[in-house]
């Protein structure tokens, strides 16, 4: 079993709208939680790191949350873009989720 | 620019056929990293160096082997080929320590028959 999980595992959205993204880990509880973004054809890009101590950390339209009691992270995108579609990676203490693929339709 | 390069990007070949999947980076990392992703899994890390001369297993070495004679290379070779063995590869590398950002290649897709 993945020690890092994510939700859902695909989802299609609007141009415009916002979506959330989650992430649940099971792994040791004091580490860095890192959101990449992967887009079709290429190697995942990290969008943004957070460390056990921060709740919300933001990368212009892009926020992501993390609650260390519950393990669980979010990454919310806002005004989604049709250049938003790729896969959403979440990845703690090394260990990737299997990611989340969005779709963003015109 | 600051990059990291792997080839080839594209591999079709048989059972038992050494490869050599080559990596190398332009930012002085120390760290590097072999990644395999498969449909459903995500990236699982198959070795590690953490410098010149040092390498590790990662979660997932069996059928790989890998070196890392000089700081910006790091092939990644496959004795013996397996159809098991057809994925996505990616390498990585980053600076040391626990925040660091891993920068990714552009992958490699093999697959054997």
């Amino acid at each position: 079993k993945n020690q890092v999980e994510q939700s859902p595992q695909s989802l299609i959205i609007l141009e415009g709208k916002n979506c959330t993204l989650q992430c649940n880990y099971t792994v040791s509880p004091f580490s860095n939680l890192r959101w990449y973004k992967q887009d079709t054809g290429r190697g995942p890009v990290s969008l943004t790191i957070m460390t056990f101590s921060e709740n919300t950390k933001s990368n212009g339209r892009y926020t992501a949350t993390l609650d260390a009691d519950t393990k669980q992270s979010s990454l919310h995108i806002t005004a989604s873009q049709l250049s938003d579609s790729a896969s959403y990676i979440c990845e703690y203490d090394m260990r990737f989720g299997a990611g989340t693929r969005l779709t963003v339709k015109p | 620019e600051a990059q990291v390069t792997q080839n080839p990007r594209y591999l079709i070949t048989v059972t038992g056929k050494k490869l050599t999947v080559t990596c190398s980076q332009n930012m002085n990392h120390e760290y590097m990293s072999w990644y395999r992703q498969d449909p459903g899994l995500g990236l699982r890390q198959i070795y590690y160096s953490m410098n010149v001369e040092v390498t590790d297993k990662g979660d997932v070495p069996e059928g790989y082997k890998v070196s890392r004679k000089e700081k910006r290379n790091f092939p990644l070779i496959l004795e013996s080929p397996s159809p098991n063995q057809t994925s996505l590869y990616f390498c990585a590398s980053s600076l040391p320590g626990s925040s660091r950002e891993q920068y990714f290649g552009p992958g490699t897709r093999l697959t054997v028959t």
